[in-house]
């Protein structure tokens, strides 16, 4: 099946500082979701993606669905420590199903953030 | 207010048990899912339903079952078939046709006594 590949699996970064991860595919995707998840919680949406090279901003928050339409990037901007929880993107291929659509998960992006 | 919610929040299971988790939204979606996660995995889909009184099998239905008798409610039923079902179960609902976004409850963490 498909998988979506994302990196880096974790990250340790000082308050302040701007984060990067990505996601990349084997098969294209119509769509890249990012979510944003805390201990014991469900995953939260941050940001949805749904034509290739659109570039969207929530906050200090900016994603893109790539070119190729393989790929997608998050940044987080002058992160603070409310920013700590795992990021998972999630990508939605072409084949058409009616009424429900079926997700791929990455495997998430831990952040941590010292004070 | 308007949202997924998922009962309970932990839930203990006995060796040989069935057990059921609820999970209900009032978002009016069509599409209802359920997803496994485990530690420091993304998440695997069980279920998904389109729409009422109609489910499918996603990528690890073994030992689990579903109904959609309502069109708010999805239960998710554990069934003792199932032998490794300690992990955190998730909800999703998705407004239906041509919408991919899916929102998620709050979850379930489930645990073998």
């Amino acid at each position: 099946g498909q998988q979506l590949n994302q990196s880096p699996q974790s990250m340790f970064i000082q308050e302040g500082e701007d984060v990067s991860m990505n996601c990349t595919s084997s098969s294209i995707f119509n769509t890249w979701l990012w979510y944003k998840q805390d201990p014991g919680e469900g995953p939260v949406l941050l940001i949805a993606l749904y034509k290739a090279g659109e570039l969207t901003s929530n906050g200090r928050l900016t994603a893109q669905f790539g070119i190729t339409r393989k790929d997608s990037f998050l940044n987080i901007s002058a992160s603070i420590p409310s920013d700590v929880g795992i990021y998972f993107c999630a990508g939605q291929g072409p084949e058409r199903i009616q009424g429900a659509q079926k997700l791929v998960f990455g495997q998430g992006t831990r952040l941590t953030i010292n004070p | 207010d308007g949202g997924i919610t998922q009962s309970p929040k932990y839930l203990f299971r006995k060796e040989g048990q069935n057990v059921t988790l609820s999970c209900e939204q009032n978002l009016n979606h069509d599409a209802m899912y359920w997803y496994r996660q485990d530690p420091g995995q993304g998440l695997r889909l069980i279920y998904y339903s389109q729409i009422v009184n109609d489910f499918q099998k996603g990528d690890i239905a073994e030992g689990y079952s579903v109904s959609r008798e309502k069109k708010e409610s999805f239960p998710l039923t554990v069934t003792s078939a199932q032998k490794n079902p300690t992990a955190f179960y998730l909800c999703a609902s998705s407004p239906g046709t041509g919408a991919s976004t899916q929102y998620f409850g709050p979850g379930t963490r489930l645990l073998v006594l």
